[in-house]
């Protein structure tokens, strides 16, 4: 079975400054896609950045880039230039290629201080 | 291009009653997903559908929960005799037909009193 770690539970960062949220996961598959979602005050699922494992470049969004280790497992988020409104729970997900579900880590809850 | 909707926003019941959860999914979007998210915890699957049919429903507890997606209207996420362990939010995503990335809607958070 698939599962997705982030193992800080909660991350402050000053604004205008950069910050990286850490996710590890376990698999034995080797066609996968990842995702980082944000689930800001609202509650809304905002889709961040996505990334297909078959692909050696990390993925880029603006100001959020991936550093994806494929051999570790580890597909960290990097903000640059922090906003007031990346404060929101960040969460990092899994997804077999072909498959259904997404599975999901316990999130990250970052607050940018102003 | 309109999201994913989902309706009620905010749902109230007692215990013992039903609740009634509606997701439509963007337009052109042919697979709906249900996910709950308990309090402080990541979103966990439950069920999986495209139009008039379930493809996999292997998150969902075997009793009081149903989904469907009609070939008309909404998806229905029904729960019956609810319990205050059904208190969560409830999301509802959509995805094109074998694109893999899911766009999810604002949810429903359920209150069992």
């Amino acid at each position: 079975a698939q599962t997705v770690t982030q193992s800080q539970p909660e991350m402050s960062v000053q604004e205008a400054e950069t910050v990286t949220l850490s996710c590890t996961y376990d698999t034995s598959e080797s066609n996968y896609y990842l995702f980082w979602y944000k689930q800001p005050p609202s509650r809304q699922m905002i889709l961040v950045i996505r990334q297909e494992a078959y692909k050696q470049q990390n993925a880029t969004e603006n100001r959020f880039s991936v550093n994806f280790q494929k051999a570790a497992k580890s597909f960290s988020l990097k903000i640059s230039d922090s906003q007031l409104g990346d404060t929101a729970m960040y969460f990092c997900a899994f997804m077999k290629h072909g498959d259904n579900d997404m599975r999901f880590g316990a999130g990250t809850r970052l607050t940018v201080k102003p | 291009n309109a999201g994913v909707m989902q309706n009620p926003r905010h749902l109230v019941r007692r215990r013992g009653q039903e609740a009634r959860l509606r997701c439509s999914p963007m337009k052109g979007h042919s697979h709906v997903y249900w996910y709950r998210q308990l309090p402080e915890e990541g979103l966990k699957f439950m069920v999986y559908l495209q139009k008039e049919n379930i493809i996999d429903e292997s998150g969902m507890p075997k009793e009081r929960f149903s989904a469907e997606f009609p070939k008309e209207g909404p998806s229905i996420l029904r729960i019956q005799q609810v319990v205050r362990g059904d208190s969560a939010a409830y999301f509802c995503a959509s995805s094109p037909q074998d694109v893999d990335t899911q766009y999810f809607g604002p949810g429903t958070r359920l209150t069992v009193l």
